[in-house]
């Protein structure tokens, strides 16, 4: 079945680190993917998306390209702070439902 | 707009009671989700609607049920409460048609503990 994998987690990093967060994917036919971001006590915001192939979804310094040929959607930022210490959930989305990956959990160190 | 709203935050029950968790939202939304979050890992379905009068299972809908009456209320009902049900439950909504890609907007959820 349709499926997503993160990298474990957790990940520490100092401010102003570069930060990357591996997802790829498995599914049956072209999903859309997305990053989701959830601060603690809180509920899911989608951070970006990308709808097809070589699409870049963008939002708040962070990027993630939708590369087909590796089916994979990794989440960078190149400076991070303190404020994006977070779980961040990686997802595909194929007719009406989401597939979450596990998520990863971010640490960012002043 | 207050988005997707949750009721209760937190709730303790005993083994065999049963409760509901209650989901409400503003924006017109036709889908609606319930998940559940388990410590260390990723979002799970229960179940969702596709609108009023409609709702269909998830990866995990043993031990649930729901209803939707009106667009804005997909209310979970867990019968008898069982510890492997002791969670975070999350409700989302979004504006789904066909062919279009839509974002999920999510509660704040509701932290559940089944002793």
């Amino acid at each position: 079945g349709d499926s997503v994998t993160q990298m474990e987690g957790p990940v520490t990093l100092s401010e102003e680190a570069f930060l990357t967060i591996n997802c790829t994917y498995t599914a049956t036919g072209y999903p859309s993917l997305f990053w989701y971001v959830q601060y603690p006590g809180e509920g899911l915001q989608l951070l970006l998306k990308a709808t097809k192939a070589d699409d870049k979804g963008s939002n708040k310094g962070f990027e993630a390209t939708y590369r087909k040929e590796t089916t994979s959607f990794h989440l960078e930022k190149g400076s991070v702070q303190v404020s994006d210490s977070a779980v961040y959930f990686c997802a595909l989305r194929l007719s009406e439902k989401l597939v979450f990956g596990k998520g990863t959990k971010l640490t960012v160190n002043p | 707009n207050a988005g997707v709203t949750q009721t209760p935050k937190f709730r303790i029950l005993k083994i065999g009671q049963s409760m509901t968790l209650q989901c409400t939202q503003d924006m017109n939304h036709n889908y609606m989700y319930w998940y559940r979050q388990d410590p260390g890992m990723g979002l799970k379905l229960i179940y969702y609607s596709v609108g009023a009068g409609i709702t269909d299972k998830g990866e995990v809908p043993n031990g649930y049920n729901v209803s939707r009456s009106t667009t804005e209320d997909f209310p979970l009902r867990l019968e008898l409460a069982a510890p492997s049900q002791t969670s975070v439950y999350f409700c989302a909504s979004s504006y789904s048609r066909a062919g279009s890609t839509d974002t999920q907007y999510f509660g704040p959820g509701t932290r559940l503990t089944v002793l």
